[in-house]
């Protein structure tokens, strides 16, 4: 079954540093996702990104944060000056195109990157 | 008002118990509805889901029921297994193209004892 991966699973780093997080979404998806999960708490919506676009970012996405689709496969998250408070999971979903025949709503999300700013 | 709440936090029970876990949102703009389950170090992986055009939803041994009017939803777990032992994530969404940002709720632990 197609899956979403991620990498690195974990990626410590130190504060000011910038870290880039990487997926490769299901190869006939469409809309991309970053979500991030702070230890212990609910999963939070990030961006959205479609025909190389941002389509919608949430608060917590700003001028720190890019996404880019660098290639036909890669989906990039870049954080440029990590902060202490950036330390989460980061989890990447995709979904495929709604209009297609069958298609569903479902976000199939990554297995994560546990990114840890020291 | 993009809040969903979710109760409770934590859920204990034997096994083939059924467990009960709700959530409420308040804008009426969302129009999907999926539960996640998520074990620990994984991703949330979706379990079942639910549109308001219909008040109940079974997939196996999971059922959503819908309550439009109200504003909530709810996930049981019939015959829960120690398997079933993981977070539970309710979440929402706005079918609007490009869009469909999820929601989550603030999760459940669900513990099924032997």
């Amino acid at each position: 079954e197609p899956e979403v991966t991620q990498t690195p699973s974990h990626q410590v780093t130190q504060m000011g540093q910038e870290v880039i997080l990487r997926c490769v979404p299901i190869s006939n998806h469409l809309y991309f996702y970053w979500y991030r999960q702070i230890l212990g708490q609910k999963v939070e919506f990030l961006v959205s990104f479609y025909n190389n676009e941002i389509s919608e970012k949430s608060e917590i996405f700003d001028d720190q944060f890019s996404v880019e689709r660098p290639d036909g496969s890669n989906f990039t998250l870049k954080i440029r000056s990590t902060k202490l408070e950036d330390s989460a999971m980061y989890f990447c979903a995709s979904r495929e195109n709604p209009t297609g025949l069958g298609a569903t709503d479902t976000q199939y999300f990554g297995p994560g990157t546990r990114l840890t700013v020291l | 008002q993009q809040q969903v709440k979710q109760s409770p936090q934590s859920l204990i029970v034997q096994k083939g118990g059924i467990p009960i876990i709700n959530c409420a949102y308040e804008n009426t703009a969302f129009d999907y509805f999926p539960w996640y389950q998520q074990f620990p170090g994984k991703g949330p992986a979706l379990l079942i889901a639910i549109r308001p055009d219909v008040s109940e939803k079974k997939e196996g041994r999971f059922t959503i029921s819908f309550n439009k009017s109200a504003k909530q939803f709810s996930l049981h777990i019939m015959d829960s297994q120690p398997g079933d032992s993981a977070t539970y994530f309710c979440a929402a969404s706005i079918r609007d193209t490009g869009r469909r940002a999820l929601t989550f709720g603030s999760g459940t632990r669900l513990q099924v004892q032997p």
